[in-house]
């Protein structure tokens, strides 16, 4: 299958300070990838659709001042959480949807990165 | 909206088969993944349906109704690796495609 990378994998920041996650599909393009957040023994909330090319779409609750997505290429979307607090604290996963030929639709996860605001 | 109802918890004995059912309900819809998800790990995908039928790769089976609103992940062989969360996640069919996650079964394999 398709290969999506997160860096970090792991952050510990101060409580006001700024942290970038870089979502990269490795081997397709993905005009389209999703950023979810995922609390201990919750579900996967999507968070935001990062579009190539155009701003994101955010969901309902979700604040895209605190939360800034830039999808700057057909393989790099980034999330910088801004001002980070403890309540941020939580594990950021993005996915990419590979539409190549022959698989049908798929959409696949990189590993994920888990914020810890001290 | 999209409504999803997984039970939250199975327990299955390993080489046994399990079914995880799941009901959904979308404003549109066009197919439905499952994830396998172990604990402090992303997602790893296992399935997509978009048609109805049964879908079978490997150990692992998806099926899917559309007109019910109703699909299940068969696991046959059962291992003790298989011990995880299962996530059912239908796509709706407007604007970007949004895939959406409910709780998840977490299934215990034991010997």
């Amino acid at each position: 299958g398709a290969v999506v990378s997160q860096h970090p994998s792991r952050v510990i920041c101060k409580s006001g300070t700024s942290v970038k996650i870089e979502c990269r599909s490795l081997d397709f393009q993905a005009t389209t990838m999703f950023w979810y957040r995922q609390f201990p023994k919750q579900s996967l909330m999507l968070m935001a659709t990062s579009n190539e090319g155009s701003k994101a779409t955010y969901e309902q609750g979700v604040e895209k001042d605190k939360f800034l997505i830039n999808h700057a290429s057909l393989t790099l979307s980034t999330l910088t959480v801004t001002s980070a607090h403890p309540e941020d604290s939580s594990f950021y996963i993005c996915s990419a949807r590979d539409l190549r030929g022959g698989q049908g639709d798929t959409q696949y996860f990189g590993p994920g990165t888990r914020l810890t605001v001290l | 909206g999209q409504n999803i109802d997984q039970p939250t918890e199975m327990t299955a004995t390993e080489g046994a088969i399990v079914q995880i059912n799941c009901t959904y309900q979308t404003s549109g819809f066009n197919g439905l993944f499952w994830y396998q998800q172990h604990a402090g790990e992303a997602p790893t995908f296992l399935s997509y349906n978009v048609l109805d039928g049964l879908e079978e790769k490997g150990r692992f089976s998806s099926f899917l109704s559309r007109s019910k609103g109703y699909s299940y992940l068969l696991l046959k062989e059962l291992q003790m690796k298989d011990s995880a969360s299962y996530l059912c996640a239908p796509m709706n069919s407007g604007g970007y495609q949004k895939v959406t996650f409910g709780t998840g079964t977490k299934l215990q394999v034991i010997p």
